[in-house]
């Protein structure tokens, strides 16, 4: 199976501040079949980027991922407080589909 | 509005079974496939399988054959997951969510998931 491997595990950063997550595959993955969500505590998780760079309807452009092959990255610019959250990242390419085990963003 | 809406918290004892529903409106249900995922207490996410709507055909994820049978019931729009034989280590958050699998895969939208606790 893919295991897809997230970094950092916690992220501090202050509101203004860039946030950059890293999703790595152990196997090349097409960036088709690349996904990022986002939960915030006590809600259903969100999706944020399909396709790798492409964003979901309604997410704001401060969000942006990137990446081909084995490393993926989500970008959140000017974070605000309500980006607080835990985000991660599946891979829909290979049987059974995964998901990365998630980077928490903080914002202090 | 798209929206998943699950069933409530179930408290269950070891050796039972337990079916959560998943019901959906907003959409026309057989036109995007159906997942789940589970999220055990302190733990990541682990992708359980899929069901194709139209032909009610399930696909299962490693160690989620068997005891865990994906359904439908397209007069209701709904989908149903139920496992059997219940263990401790079942217990976990279960979250139903829509597939999107045209040309780009991904889930679209999630519920709220429910929370299955198996303690005796």
């Amino acid at each position: 199976e893919i295991v897809l491997t997230q970094s950092p595990a916690t992220l501090s950063l202050s509101p203004g501040e860039r946030a950059t997550l890293s999703c790595r595959a152990s196997q090349t993955v097409s960036g088709t079949f690349l996904a990022w969500y986002q939960r915030r505590p006590g809600q259903a998780p969100r999706l944020l980027i399909f396709g790798a760079s492409r964003r979901a309807t309604g997410i704001t452009d401060r969000f942006s991922g990137s990446g081909s092959g084995t490393d993926f990255t989500l970008t959140i610019s000017r974070l605000e407080p309500e980006d607080s959250a835990v985000y991660f990242c599946q891979q829909c390419e290979t049987l059974p589909w995964t998901f990365g085990q998630g980077t928490t963003v903080e914002i202090k | 509005q798209v929206q998943l809406v699950q069933s409530g918290s179930e408290l269950k004892k070891p050796g039972a079974s337990v079916k959560v529903s998943c019901k959906t409106s907003g959409y026309t249900f057989t036109s995007f496939a159906m997942t789940w995922v589970r999220q055990a207490p302190g733990q990541g996410l682990e992708w359980m399988g899929w069901i194709n709507t139209n032909t009610g055909n399930p696909t299962h994820a490693p160690g989620f054959s068997g005891r865990f049978v994906f359904s439908l019931d397209t007069s209701v729009s709904t989908a149903y997951l139920e496992i059997s034989s219940l263990k401790p280590e079942d217990s976990a958050v279960y979250y139903c969510a829509r597939l999107m699998t045209y040309y780009y895969y991904y889930i679209d939208v999630w519920g709220k998931g429910t929370t299955v606790t198996v303690s005796s």
